[in-house]
């Protein structure tokens, strides 16, 4: 399956500084990766799809001007929280579909606490 | 996309077979069904994936009744190690590829 690894495993911010987190698919060219927010004792939340060459499509309720999305390449793509306060604190994930099957594989995820 | 229903959570000791049990009632002709596993603090990990009837692989089995409305994963003999939350998805090549989770369901082994 895909290898997909995500930087940086944490990060702690200040608020209102932005936050980049890198997602990259080390074995697989992927035009379409997926961003979650994952909160303590919740389930994976889909925030956005990243579409290499074009915009994200976000989910309902996803600001996307807090979230940039920007894929590049088609091994990398990267989430930035912006102007980010602690409420955004979560651990963040993506994830790539594989080749030929339908299952997904995902990135190790970052912990974002936002001080 | 199908809507899955999961036990929210379940016991088990060392050395049994754990099946959990998921309803996925409104599941379309073309949907996969597939399972994952996360620890905390850890991306989710494919677990196995079928689309009827039985699929098996070196952790788990996969049992897909005929109407294809409910799936159970069979974990043979667990172990303490294999404490996670397990996800079942259903879903193929609609909605472009997303993969949208459910509440999955806490299994806690026990010594």
């Amino acid at each position: 399956g895909a290898v997909v690894s995500q930087h940086p495993s944490w990060v702690i911010c200040k608020s209102g500084t932005s936050v980049k987190i890198e997602c990259r698919s080390l074995d697989f060219q992927a035009t379409t990766m997926f961003w979650y927010r994952q909160f303590p004792k919740q389930s994976l939340m889909l925030m956005a799809t990243s579409n290499e060459g074009s915009k994200a499509t976000y989910e309902q309720g996803v600001e996307k001007d807090k979230f940039l999305i920007n894929h590049a390449s088609l091994t990398l793509s990267t989430l930035t929280v912006t102007s980010a306060h602690p409420e955004d604190s979560s651990f963040y994930i993506c994830s790539v579909r594989g080749g030929t099957g339908t299952e997904a594989f995902f990135g190790q995820g970052t912990r974002l606490t936002v001080v | 996309l199908a809507k899955t229903t999961q036990p929210i959570s379940m016991d088990s000791y060392e050395g049994q077979e754990v099946n959990i049990t998921c309803s996925h009632n409104n599941i379309a002709t073309n949907d996969y069904i597939t399972w994952y596993q996360q620890f905390p603090s850890q991306g989710p990990r494919f677990i196995i994936q079928g689309y009827k009837t039985k699929v098996t692989n070196e952790v788990a089995s996969l049992f897909i009744p005929a109407d294809r409305k409910s799936s159970t994963l069979s974990l043979p003999r667990v172990s303490l190690s294999d404490t996670a939350v397990y996800y079942c998805l259903v879903g193929g090549n609609t909605g472009g590829f997303k993969t949208i989770f459910g509440a999955g369901t806490r299994l806690f082994v026990k010594a």
